[in-house]
């Protein structure tokens, strides 16, 4: 089956500490992208990428950071610098990013910061 | 910038009527796109349903229909014959059709449906 996967599902991380959000698609899309959504609020962009080795920030890059090593994959790396890390993280992708293509997402990550 | 708005952050339906979510935008644009999209209890973002800005006719899949209206920059989602399935939260997006700022979804705050049965 065609998809995304996030992993892993819950995640739990002590303040000071790096941690690594993980996004695969076998879809064989070029567009990839992070959301972050927070309770009583929509999604808001982290960074995307339209090509391997390529990526922008966001609304909301301060404190994150990714890679775009192969095409299938799309790590987030939420540090020690993101004041308020603990949200419920989307990852999606798209054919590309034009607009009309739909973006389909994955199940998502939810992080706490203990 | 462009903003959505969905104003109502809750509304209840019962099983098998017909119930209309508001959302309202701001944009200067003039060439866009606007999404419904579902969010059930599993928390994964469902398409629903997708509107170009330069076509006047409204959009629908199956039981879902949209009611765009482009100069008041409204944007209702339509269910009917609501099901059970159909609770979740609901959020309206904007997409911008102009290179350098289509790659990204604006999203309301989104809507929460319960359907009673």
């Amino acid at each position: 089956d065609g998809g995304i996967t996030q992993s892993p599902k819950y995640l739990f991380r002590k303040e000071g500490q790096n941690v690594t959000l993980s996004c695969e698609q076998n879809l064989n899309h070029d567009a990839m992208y992070w959301y972050r959504q927070d309770p009583g609020q929509g999604l808001r962009l982290i960074y995307y990428s339209q090509i391997v080795n390529d990526f922008q920030k966001g609304d909301i890059a301060e404190g994150y950071s990714v890679s775009r090593e192969k095409k299938e994959s799309f790590p987030l790396t939420v540090t020690s610098a993101q004041k308020n890390p603990t949200a419920f993280y989307l990852c999606a992708s798209s054919i590309d990013t034009g607009a009309y293509n739909e973006q389909f997402f994955g199940p998502g990550t939810r992080l706490t910061v203990l | 910038a462009q903003t959505v708005t969905q104003s109502q952050p809750e509304m209840s339906v019962q099983e098998a009527e017909t119930v209309t979510l508001s959302c309202t935008y701001d944009t200067s644009e003039s060439d866009y796109y606007l999404f419904w999209y579902k969010q059930p209890p599993s928390r994964q973002m469902i398409l629903v349903i997708r509107q170009e800005a330069y076509k006047q006719q409204n959009a629908t899949e199956n039981r879902f229909s949209v009611n765009f209206q482009k100069a008041a920059k409204s944007f209702s989602l339509k269910i009917s014959d609501s099901q059970l399935g159909d609770a979740a939260m609901y959020f309206c997006a904007y997409r911008s059709a102009f290179k350098g700022g289509s790659e990204k979804l604006v999203f309301g705050k989104g809507m929460k449906l319960t359907v009673n049965p």
